[in-house]
Parts: C-alpha cells; sequence; structure tokens
C-alpha cells in the first residue's frame, strides 16, 4: 500500500530535551516535506527536500533540522524543543510532475 | 509572498444541502489551486484541484470554481452527507517553479443527519 508514515504518533516531551519524527513514504518520491498545523493558521511549511541531499528552508524553519540521506527517509529533528513548538506535524511527498501530495497521519507533539 | 485566505472557519449544513467554502489568493503568479480534506485523526487528503487554465472542474458531488481575475476560487459540495463532515483545507501553488503550497487557515464542516 502506498503512504506516508510517520513516528511517533504523539509525543510529550519536556523543553530542551532533543527529539526525532521520523518520516518514510514507500512511493520513490523525490519530493518530501514537513508541516505544522495550527489551529487558525492552516499548516505552514517548515523545511522541504527536492531529492537526497537537498533540503531547504520552508516559512517556519526557525527551531528546526532536517536531513535527506535516502530518497525515502526525511526525518524531522528539534534539537531544543520549545513550547511554541507544541503543534501538530505533517510529513508530505510529492512526485515530480505531479502536484498531488501525500501526506503521513500525523504527529501531535507536546513540549512542557 | 502568497497568502490565502479562507472563509468561512466553521460551516453547519443539514443532510442534503449544499455547502460553499471561499478562498482568495493574493500572488497573481500562482496557477494551481488544489483543496484537501481532513477527517479526524488523519492526514489531508487531496479531493480535487483546479489549475488557472480552467474556470471550473467537477467531479461527482464536488466542484470548484475559478475566478483568476478576482483571485478567488471556491469549493462546493453538493447533496451533503454526514461522511462529509471535516475540516477542508484550500491552497495555492506555482506549479511550474515549486511545489510549495500556501494553504487557507480551514473550514470545518459539519453536516448534520
Amino acid at each position: 500500500e502506498a503512504q506516508v508514515t510517520q513516528n511517533p504518533r504523539y509525543l510529550i516531551t519536556v523543553t530542551g530535551k532533543k527529539l526525532t519524527v521520523t518520516c518514510s513514504q514507500n512511493m520513490n518520491h523525490e519530493y518530501m516535506s514537513w508541516y505544522r498545523q495550527d489551529p487558525g493558521l492552516g499548516l505552514r511549511q517548515i523545511y522541504y527536500s527536492m531529492n537526497v541531499e537537498v533540503t531547504d528552508k520552508g516559512d517556519v524553519p526557525e527551531g528546526y533540522k532536517v536531513s535527506r540521506k535516502e530518497k525515502r527517509n526525511f526525518p524531522l529533528i528539534l534539537e531544543s524543543p520549545s513550547p511554541n513548538q507544541t503543534s501538530l506535524y505533517f510529513c508530505a511527498s510529492t512526485s515530480t510532475g505531479s502536484h498531488e501530495q501525500y501526506f503521513g497521519p500525523g504527529t501531535r507533539l507536546t513540549v512542557t | 509572498g502568497e497568502n490565502v485566505e479562507q472563509h468561512p472557519s466553521t460551516l453547519s449544513v443539514q443532510e442534503g444541502d449544499s455547502a460553499v467554502i471561499k478562498c482568495t489568493y493574493s500572488d497573481s503568479a500562482s496557477n494551481y489551486f488544489p483543496w484537501y480534506k481532513q477527517e479526524l485523526g488523519k492526514g489531508p487528503q487531496l479531493i480535487i484541484d483546479i489549475r488557472s487554465n480552467v474556470g471550473e472542474k467537477k467531479d461527482q458531488r464536488i466542484a470548484v470554481t475559478l475566478n483568476k481575475t478576482a483571485k478567488h476560487f471556491s469549493l462546493h459540495i453538493t447533496e451533503t452527507q454526514p461522511e462529509d463532515s471535516a475540516v477542508y483545507f484550500c491552497a495555492a501553488s506555482m506549479v511550474d517553479s515549486s511545489y510549495k503550497l500556501i494553504f487557507g487557515s480551514g473550514t470545518r464542516l459539519l453536516v448534520r443527519p
């Protein structure tokens, strides 16, 4: 089944404790991105990657890092999480030539 | 940069009635306008999209209209059913240069049985 998976689905952590949210897709898509969803703000892009080893900032990159060492994986790293990063996070992938973005199920992160 | 505004933020309709959600965008270079449906506990899923060379597109009970002059596009759902209850997001993008989507703030649609 074609899908985007994220782990964990739920995470409660404390300020300053480094964490990684994993994202993996099995559709051989080149383009992957991370969004955060906050009430009244829709989805905002954090980082994106056009292909392996090619990443770039989206609209709200502060406090986040990403890497793209393999085509299928695109982890989101929070080196020192803060309470304002409490949000619902989505990973998405797209095949070049198509603009349909396939979203993962989401990761709800709470930073206390 | 591009900015997308979406209205209303919540919409409640009786089953069988129609629902309309409206979006406006700011960048005239945008040429791709998808609509995503997000069900509870799930990620958004594309339900319909339209490109700027088309004024209207229909898929069964769902239709999207685009007015390039006014920079305005709308989602129309006819004969609504309880399973249409979800959050709907519009988005805008420039299909020839980027895969980046700028999303509206979302509309929570409730279809009352």
